[in-house]
């Protein structure tokens, strides 16, 4: 069974809308994170969160918006989607100490027109 | 700031020998810890193995080692015994001391290996 799901596994968007991605874990980890990958850039981190909190934020921009609501789920709010925002998004998880190891989801395929 | 940087576009070799890839990092801290990734075809990134910045000793599981070169701050991934399903994109990670912290990754090395 897999450990994390990230739901959708494909997403089309329009402009200016606003989409959630969906990760839970089930490695009984503390730690879960996001991270983007668009074409010829590499893995680029976004946001790490800590027994529901907040612990850091590498996205400049307000439009992506991590939410919690259970120690396992971490999902991303993207609003006012632009074109630019098409990538996969990953969310990881780690056990939260701080020689941790961190293993990834499937990734979600997120294409904005 | 931390930064990951692997010079090797692709590389192509041969089934059941050795292939060799390059990574080098940029960071302040003393404490940091190295990891490798491969994506596979399908988007999959699944860990490999680690070093920690303290160990002297390089990594090894499986088929898969590290040659660690502090002085060098190089950190290179030793594939021996290649397999068909080694083909994929490794990724080169590293991480400074601290809880819940990202990781910053290097554009990949693209592994192909052919029979």
């Amino acid at each position: 069974d897999p450990k994390i799901i990230q739901k959708p596994k494909y997403l089309v968007a329009v402009t200016g809308s606003e989409k959630i991605l969906i990760c839970e874990q089930y490695l009984g980890h503390n730690a879960m994170y996001w991270y983007r990958q668009s074409a010829k850039k590499p893995l680029e981190f976004m946001f790490s969160y800590s027994y529901q909190k907040l612990m850091d934020n590498q996205t400049a921009s307000s439009r992506f918006q991590p939410q919690s609501s259970k120690k396992n789920h971490l999902d991303l709010q993207i609003t006012a989607l632009k074109p630019d925002d098409s990538a996969t998004y990953f969310c990881a998880s780690s056990q939260d100490h701080c020689q941790d190891t961190q293993y990834f989801g499937p990734g979600t395929r997120l294409l904005v027109l | 700031a931390q930064k990951v940087t692997q010079t090797q576009t692709s590389i192509s070799v041969v089934e059941k020998t050795t292939v060799t890839m390059d990574c080098v990092y940029e960071t302040r801290d003393s404490s940091y810890f190295l990891f490798w990734y491969k994506q596979t075809a399908s988007g999959e990134i699944v860990f490999l193995i680690r070093q920690d910045s303290y160990k002297k000793e390089n990594a090894t599981v499986g088929h898969y080692s590290l040659n660690f070169q502090k002085p060098k701050s190089s950190i290179g991934l030793i594939i021996t015994a290649t397999q068909i399903e080694d083909s994929a994109v490794y990724f080169c990670a590293m991480r400074e001391g601290g809880f819940a912290q990202g990781l910053t990754f290097g554009l990949g090395t693209r592994v192909s290996v052919f029979p």
